[in-house]
């Protein structure tokens, strides 16, 4: 078990720009998750795969962000055009099939929109 | 949905003290719920869990949290504050809305240890 891995740690950008965000899960893992996480509050989902499949988004998972996870393997986070509202820590997890399954994360990916 | 409400979002203690740190849920049915703990910089990590069975739940660095369904609450304690357990924790419930529901969580309380 390595743990959930992503990249990069820390993102600068310059509003209107476009950046993407890598997650490898757990190997054994079917489940992934994108979270976003503001200074002060709780992660918030964004959306999570079930091996290939995108089966869930959330209502805060605008137009400009898209997600993938080709292959149901590692996953991407695109950011189109980014606005400075998007700066946050943006953290993906995984985990197992069920309900009682826990979420393993990763340590994020820190955005800055300048 | 579901929704979780942690009360107090900063909570000090001295070395060696009782950690109390509180959590209520709101769902009607019956929850699966977590505690993750979150040092700077890093990601979540878990702490102990809730599903079935057993109410006192047990969980790593000495932590551990009641299931109460009367008082749909989870607080979770540890009976002496070490200083290595300053950090943000964060409750969490599953939400069983949308195809396979996902993780609720709340807005975290920061533990802070003084010497």
């Amino acid at each position: 078990d390595t743990g959930v891995s992503q990249n990069p740690r820390h993102k600068i950008t310059k509003r209107g720009q476009n950046v993407t965000f890598r997650c490898d899960p757990i190997s054994e893992h079917n489940r992934l998750y994108w979270y976003r996480q503001t200074l002060g509050q709780g992660p918030e989902f964004l959306t999570y795969f079930q091996n290939e499949a995108q089966l869930e988004k959330s209502r805060l998972l605008s137009d400009r962000f898209s997600a993938e996870r080709p292959k149901g393997s590692f996953s991407t986070l695109e950011i189109q055009r980014t606005e400075q509202g998007d700066s946050a820590m943006y953290l993906c997890a995984s985990s197992q099939t069920g309900y009682n399954s826990p979420l393993h994360f990763g340590n994020g990916t820190r955005l800055t929109v300048t | 949905a579901q929704s979780v409400t942690q009360l107090g979002s900063h909570v000090s203690v001295s070395e060696g003290a009782l950690v109390l740190l509180r959590c209520n849920y709101s769902s009607s049915v019956p929850p699966y719920l977590f505690w993750y703990v979150q040092y700077p910089n890093q990601g979540l990590q878990l702490l102990l869990k809730y599903t079935t069975g057993a109410t006192l739940v047990k969980g790593i660095n000495g932590f551990e949290a009641e299931f109460k369904k009367s008082e749909t609450s989870f607080h979770l304690t540890k009976p002496s504050a070490h200083m290595s357990d300053a950090a943000e924790y964060f409750c969490a419930a599953w939400n069983y809305g949308g195809s396979q529901g996902n993780l609720i969580f709340g807005k975290g309380t920061k533990l802070s240890v003084k010497p």
